[in-house]
Order: C-alpha cells, then sequence, then structure tokens
C-alpha cells in the first residue's frame, strides 16, 4: 500500500514566480491536510481538505497560497507570487474517513527555495 | 487555544540506554488524542506512538511507549533500548478530531526534541 506522495521533492522559484505543490494521498484516505515547517521550526497547520471541500484554511496566510483537493486527482497547494520567506518544508498528510480513523500520516515533503 | 510545549531542544542517550522526552500541553478539552512523530534527517515525518486521552492505559509500541497523565496534561515518550536509527527530531502533537464537534482534525506540533543516539 504506496504512502502519502508528495511531488516534486524540490522545488527552486524566483522571487514573483508561482510554486505549485502536489500531494497524493494514500489508497483509501479521503482527507488531506497541508503543514508548512519553517526552519529550524516545528511543523504549523495550513489547510484541511476533502474532496472538492476546504473544511478549515485558518491557517492559510490571507494572500497568495490557495489549496484545492479535486475529485479526480491530487490535493495542490498554490503558492502565487513567491518571496523569500515562504521558502520552507511542506508537508501533506492524509488520513480515513472521520470517525475511522484519526491518524495522519505524512508524505516525504516538498522543500521549496525562493531564491 | 491549545498549545504543545517540549522543554527539551537537545537530549543525548547512550546506545542501549532508555531515555525519555517531555511535552506538555494545554487545553480544557477532554476528549483528544495525542501523538509522537519523528523526523529522521530524510526529514519524513514518521509516526511513533499514539494516544486517545479516554483510554487510561499508556500507549506502547515496541521499545516506545508513553506515560500519559491526563491530569497533569503530560505525555512523555520513553525509548527503551536506544538504537542508532533512534537519531531525529522527535515531535509531540494534540489533535481533537471532529468526530467529538467543532474542531477538524489539524494537528498542534510542538517545537520537538532533536534526539542523538551515540554509539
Amino acid at each position: 500500500n504506496a504512502g502519502v506522495m508528495q511531488n516534486p521533492r524540490h522545488l527552486v522559484r524566483r522571487r514573483g514566480q508561482e510554486a505549485r505543490l502536489r500531494c497524493s494521498p494514500m489508497k483509501g484516505h479521503s482527507h488531506v491536510y497541508w503543514y508548512r515547517q519553517l526552519p529550524e521550526e516545528g511543523l504549523k497547520f495550513m489547510v484541511y481538505l476533502q474532496k472538492e471541500n476546504i473544511i478549515d484554511e485558518s491557517g492559510m496566510p490571507k494572500e497568495r497560497f490557495s489549496a484545492e483537493f479535486p475529485k479526480e486527482g491530487p490535493s495542490i497547494l498554490r503558492i502565487q507570487q513567491v518571496v523569500r520567506g515562504d521558502s520552507a518544508a511542506y508537508f501533506c498528510a492524509s488520513s480515513r474517513p472521520q470517525g475511522a480513523e484519526e491518524t495522519q500520516y505524512f508524505g516525504p515533503g516538498t522543500r521549496l527555495l525562493v531564491l | 487555544a491549545q498549545t504543545v510545549t517540549q522543554s527539551q531542544p537537545e537530549m543525548s542517550v547512550q546506545e542501549a540506554e532508555t531515555v525519555t522526552l517531555s511535552c506538555t500541553y494545554d487545553t480544557s478539552e477532554n476528549n483528544y488524542y495525542l501523538f509522537w512523530y519523528k523526523q529522521p534527517p530524510s526529514r519524513q515525518m514518521i509516526l511513533v506512538i499514539r494516544q486517545e486521552a479516554y483510554k487510561q492505559q499508556n500507549a506502547t509500541e515496541n521499545r516506545f511507549s508513553v506515560n500519559f497523565q491526563k491530569a497533569a496534561k503530560s505525555f512523555s515518550l520513553k525509548i527503551s533500548d536506544s538504537q542508532l536509527g533512534d537519531t531525529a527530531m522527535y515531535f509531540c502533537a494534540f489533535m481533537k478530531p471532529s468526530i467529538y464537534g467543532g474542531a477538524t482534525n489539524k494537528l498542534i506540533f510542538g517545537t520537538g526534541t532533536l534526539l542523538a543516539v551515540q554509539p
């Protein structure tokens, strides 16, 4: 059973460009979470999605960041007009439907470097 | 709001010895889950152990066990027979599952403890 997949593993962008991070949840998982880890810090929650729905985006910056989890395909975290402060590791996690299993399993992360 | 505190930024232990990592949390909730994740140099986040707050029995997973003190809001991790592969950053995390209403399953992490296992 494949784990949570994230790509790319490393992404380099120049200031002002767009970054698009992808996450495919584990088989049977319909809940996806995105977390950000700044250098030398713990993970901070960004957004929680189910298929075609954003459930909680309380951790998302108000501007430039968006997330989606379409009916088909991976979840996408999009960062527009990146700035150096966006450099971080972005982790995706997935879990089974509510009430069945609350444990979140993490992908390997995408390391974003903004030059 | 819930907070998670890990007061030990770094710890060191000799191979085959036992080490305990501390974690405290602050919440007014009665039903919640607690987790320990490890992050080795590869930076992958790996689940170590999980504890449901309604369970009085401490969770164990092979060499890993927890000491869950609900009244004290303490959740420490004990690693027995430490191995070189245990070298990693260890994060404690709190979650109020959405099945208990009003919450959205988000994990709240502590700042981590860097554990070095010495040969």
